[in-house]
């Protein structure tokens, strides 16, 4: 049972690019979020997604853009990299009261 | 909106001690769930405790307990027999509104000899 697998765990982008970032769950969690976690600033949500096909905006949006085709898949894409996206990117599922978070996504944007 | 708020940003406690880390929340939900987060340098999160609002109880596993004060809204986590494992960044987060969970900034834990 792998629970919740982030790809990839590293990468380095450069102002300008795009990304995906691919996070995956085998539990048939219906909630699945994306979380940014920046020095002093605990972790933020991004996007989060209540079930296949449905998105909606967390407290630090922009620049990204959520879709959730497959219950099991949340993809968070950047389409223009920017400096400030430099952080650790978390992705969490949930059904009930019980969170499972993947284990981060280190990207750096120079 | 619901916040988080962990005013120690660090705490040093020595091996075998005991140490409490403070957080404070606000919602405007009556049911909710409050979760303490452990995440070592290995980048893991990992659950240390979680409390049901409705329950008057403070939960326990082994040597964390939390008191959760309702009216307070107060949630703080006491380690006790502190071990040097227990070094980490330690997140106090609540889950009040539309299944969605809110962190503090968190409190970097020093565990010493």
């Amino acid at each position: 049972n792998a629970g919740v697998t982030q790809t990839p765990k590293f990468r380095v982008l450069k102002t300008g690019q795009s990304m995906t970032l691919l996070c995956a769950q085998d539990m048939n969690h219906e909630y699945m979020y994306w979380y940014r976690q920046d020095p002093g600033m605990g972790l933020r949500l991004i996007h989060y997604s209540v079930g296949e096909g449905t998105t909606a905006k967390g407290e630090v949006p922009d620049g990204y853009n959520v879709s959730r085709l497959k219950k099991q898949n949340f993809l968070l894409g950047l389409e223009s990299a920017a400096p400030s996206q430099t952080s650790v990117y978390f992705c969490a599922s949930s059904w009930g009261y019980g969170y499972t978070f993947g284990s981060g996504t280190r990207l750096t944007v120079v | 909106a619901q916040t988080v708020t962990q005013s120690q940003p660090e705490m040093s406690v020595q091996e075998a001690e005991t140490v409490t880390l403070s957080c404070t929340y606000d919602t405007s939900e009556s049911d909710y769930y409050l979760f303490w987060y452990k995440q070592p340098p290995s980048r893991q999160m990992i659950l240390v405790i979680r409390q049901e609002a409705y329950k008057q109880q403070n939960a326990t596993e082994n040597r964390f307990s939390v008191n959760f004060q309702k009216a307070a809204k107060s949630f703080s986590l006491k380690i006790s027999d502190s071990q040097l494992g227990d070094a980490a960044m330690y997140f106090c987060a609540l889950d009040g509104t539309a299944s969605k969970l809110t962190f503090g900034t968190g409190t970097r834990l020093q565990v010493t000899l």
